[in-house]
C-alpha cells in the first residue's frame, strides 16, 4: 500500500531544533519530490518546501529560508525535514506528501502522512 | 493572507449545488498555472481532489468537479451530502518574487445543512 508514515508528535522549547521523519512505503522512493506543509491551530496550509528525492534538489519557502532543511535517505526511503530556532508560532501539524506533476505545470500532493504535531513551549 | 482568494465559507443543503472559487492574479493562476484542489475533512490529513484543473484521482466521485478561467478557479459538488463537510483548498504556483513558489488557498468551510 502505497503511504507516507511521519514520526510521533514533539514538544520543543522556543530556539530549539525539532527533524520530523516521514519514511515511504509501496512506491519507488526516487520517482517522486517529497514536499512539506503545515498547519496551525485553526488555520490553513502553508506550503514549506520541497526536495527532489532523485537528486536532493530542494526548494524552501522564502519565509523559512535559513531555517529549515529538508533531507532525504534513498537507503530507508526515509524524507526529513528539519526547522530550527523554533519559535512559538511554529506550532503545528507538519505534514509531508508526495508530489506529482501529472504532466502539469505544477505539481500535486497525491499521498499525505498522517502529521506530526510540533509544540513550541517554554 | 494567501494569494490565493477563497471565500471562507459556503454552505448548502444535501442534494444541492456548491461552487467554492479560488481568486489569483497574473502571477499564478493568471499566468497559466494549473491549479489543483484538496479536501481536508476534520482531524485529518488533507486529500487530492482534483489535479490539474479538472481531472479526479481514482476513487473521487464525479460528483466533485473543477474548472479554470482566466486568473480563477472553482470547484463545483453536485448532490451535496452529508459526507461532504470539510475544508478544502486550492493550490498553485506563484511566480513573484516575494513569498513562496507553491501556494495554497486560505481554505474554505463546506457546511451541509
Amino acid at each position: 500500500q502505497v503511504q507516507l508514515v511521519q514520526s510521533g508528535a514533539e514538544v520543543k522549547k522556543p530556539g530549539a531544533s525539532v527533524k520530523v521523519s516521514c519514511k515511504a512505503y509501496g512506491y519507488t522512493f526516487t520517482s517522486s519530490t517529497i514536499g512539506w506543509v503545515r498547519q496551525a491551530p485553526g488555520q490553513g496550509l502553508e506550503w514549506m518546501g520541497w526536495i527532489s528525492v532523485y537528486n536532493g534538489n530542494t526548494n524552501y519557502a522564502q519565509k523559512l529560508q535559513g531555517r529549515v532543511t529538508m533531507t532525504t535517505d534513498t537507503s530507508t526511503s526515509t524524507a526529513y525535514m528539519e526547522l530550527r530556532s523554533l519559535r512559538s508560532d511554529d506550532t503545528a501539524m507538519f505534514y509531508c506528501a508526495r508530489g506529482d506533476s501529472y504532466g502539469y505545470s505544477v505539481e500535486a500532493f497525491d499521498i499525505w502522512g498522517q502529521g506530526t504535531m510540533v509544540t513550541v513551549s517554554s | 493572507q494567501s494569494v490565493l482568494t477563497q471565500p471562507p465559507s459556503v454552505s448548502g443543503a444535501p442534494g444541492q449545488r456548491v461552487t467554492i472559487s479560488c481568486t489569483g492574479s497574473s502571477s499564478n493562476i493568471g499566468a497559466g498555472y494549473d491549479v489543483h484542489w484538496y479536501q481536508q475533512l476534520p482531524r485529518t490529513a488533507p486529500k487530492l481532489l482534483i489535479y490539474g484543473n479538472n481531472n479526479r484521482p481514482s476513487g473521487v466521485p464525479d460528483r466533485f468537479s473543477g474548472s479554470r478561467s482566466g486568473p480563477s478557479a472553482s470547484l463545483a459538488i453536485t448532490g451535496l451530502q452529508a459526507e461532504d463537510e470539510a475544508d478544502y483548498y486550492c493550490q498553485s504556483y506563484d511566480s513573484s518574487l516575494s513569498g513562496s513558489n507553491w501556494v495554497f488557498g486560505g481554505g474554505t468551510k463546506l457546511t451541509v445543512l
